[in-house]
């Protein structure tokens, strides 16, 4: 099993420039999250899916779209890139929501936004 | 709101010196605890973990009780080695109506010198 993978690993934009991030995962989770991660502020959660064709916000949506066409793809979309989105996105994925599990994290994908 | 408070880094010390991260919480319900690391250009990985009051996690030579009585879930090692140096997160897990979401703290880093 490969677990998470994400694509690409690293990504310079322009502003105003659009790009999406992939996420795949192969062990049959029902779901799967986006976080950004910035300096000093920890993991935030961005989008999150509960099963194939489900989307939900988090905790900073703004800029950003999500769409789970497939139940082990999870793609995050900026339509309009700031600095601001200047960032290391990571994804992850679990099997269900009890609280004894855990979140899976694919190694991110560093996005500099000039 | 759910929140994880951990000290500040970055924290400096010599190859066998005794760890301890601290990390608080506040949380709504009965949260499950997590310590992940995250090593330089990689993604996190779960540490250890903690369900309920008094359970103790355990891994790789790390320890953290989950302490009911004063909301904590700290982080010790009694021999830190260079290999260990890394970024150190404490979070935690709630179920909500439709997903369970991670609060993660800001991290801290950890220096180990020969």
């Amino acid at each position: 099993n490969a677990g998470v993978t994400q694509t690409p690993k690293f990504r310079v934009l322009k502003t105003g420039q659009s790009m999406t991030l992939l996420c795949a995962q192969d062990m049959n989770h029902e779901y799967m999250y986006w976080y950004r991660q910035d300096p000093g502020m920890g993991l935030r959660l961005i989008h999150y899916s509960v099963g194939e064709g489900t989307t939900a916000k988090g905790e900073v949506p703004d800029g950003y779209n999500v769409s789970r066409l497939k139940k082990q793809n999870f793609l995050l979309g900026l339509e309009s890139a700031a600095p601001s989105q200047t960032s290391v996105y990571f994804c992850a994925s679990s099997p269900h929501r009890d609280a004894q599990e855990t979140q899976y994290f694919g190694p991110g994908t560093r996005l500099l936004v000039l | 709101g759910n929140s994880v408070t951990q000290m500040e880094g970055p924290v400096t010390l010599s190859e066998e010196a005794f760890l301890t991260i601290n990390c608080t919480y506040t949380a709504t319900g009965y949260p499950s605890l997590f310590w992940y690391v995250q090593y330089p250009g990689e993604g996190l990985q779960l540490l250890l973990k903690a369900t309920k009051a008094d359970d103790k996690g355990s891994n790789k030579g790390f320890e953290a009780t989950y302490r009911k009585e004063t909301t904590s879930f700290h982080l010790e090692k009694g021999s830190v080695q260079v290999s260990d140096s890394a970024v150190y997160f404490c979070a935690l897990l709630i179920n909500t109506g439709t997903a369970s979401k991670l609060t993660f703290g800001t991290g801290t880093r950890l220096q180990v010198t020969l």
